[in-house]
């Protein structure tokens, strides 16, 4: 079955210490995504990459970065900068940037502060 | 700077009534509007979608209204069913990427 795989499902982060987020997915699609999703925010938008090897700031890119060394693989690492880590990160893809192709939703990381 | 505003923020219905939720946006550049559903824990799915040149499209008992010139759209289920208890997020897209509404809880009632 092609899907989004995210991992782990929960992860809990100390003070001062990086973390970093797990994102696979087998759909051969080039877009990947992460979000954030805090209660009563909606989803916000961290990094996305249009293709290997380049990727763009999202509307909350401050404290989190990533990479994308290959297709199919976009990790995410909550640095320590990040001041307010604790939230419901998501990870999308869609087959490319153009309008209207849907993007499909891995089932999330929980990041909690220890 | 909150381009899409989503109400009401949660929502209760009978089983068998009309569910309603609704967002207005304010980009005009946004082009493609999708509505995803997202049950606990859980990624959200796509539910329906809907382009600016079309009024309304219909997906079983999905349905999504979509007036231009108000920059306004809306997501009815019809015979809701207690399965459809979820959080609905409304969207706007342009071709980099999504902006998502607040959310709506819905829960659905015997």
């Amino acid at each position: 079955d092609g899907g989004i795989t995210q991992s782990p499902k929960y992860l809990f982060r100390k003070e001062g210490q990086n973390v970093t987020l797990s994102c696979e997915q087998n759909l051969n699609h080039d877009a990947m995504y992460w979000y954030r999703q805090d209660p009563g925010q909606g989803l916000r938008l961290i990094y996305y990459s249009q293709i290997v090897n380049d990727f763009q700031k999202g509307d909350i890119a401050e404290g989190y970065s990533v990479s994308r060394e290959k297709k199919e693989s976009f990790p995410l690492t909550v640095t320590s900068a990040q001041k307010n880590p604790t939230a419901f990160y998501l990870c999308a893809s869609s087959i490319n940037r153009g309008l209207d192709q849907p993007q499909h939703f891995g089932d999330g990381t929980r990041l909690s502060i220890l | 700077q909150q381009q899409v505003k989503q109400s009401p923020q949660s929502l209760i219905v009978q089983k068998g009534g009309i569910s309603i939720i609704n967002c207005a946006y304010e980009n005009t550049a946004f082009d493609y509007f999708p509505w995803y559903q997202q049950f606990p824990g859980k990624g959200p799915a796509l539910l329906i979608a809907i382009r600016p040149d079309v009024s309304e499209k219909k997906e079983g008992r999905f349905t999504i209204s979509f007036n231009k010139s108000a920059k306004q759209f809306s997501l009815h289920i019809m015979d809701s069913q207690p399965g459809d208890s979820a959080t609905y997020f409304c969207a706007a897209s342009r071709p980099e990427k999504l902006t998502f509404g607040t959310g709506t809880r819905l829960t659905i009632i015997p």
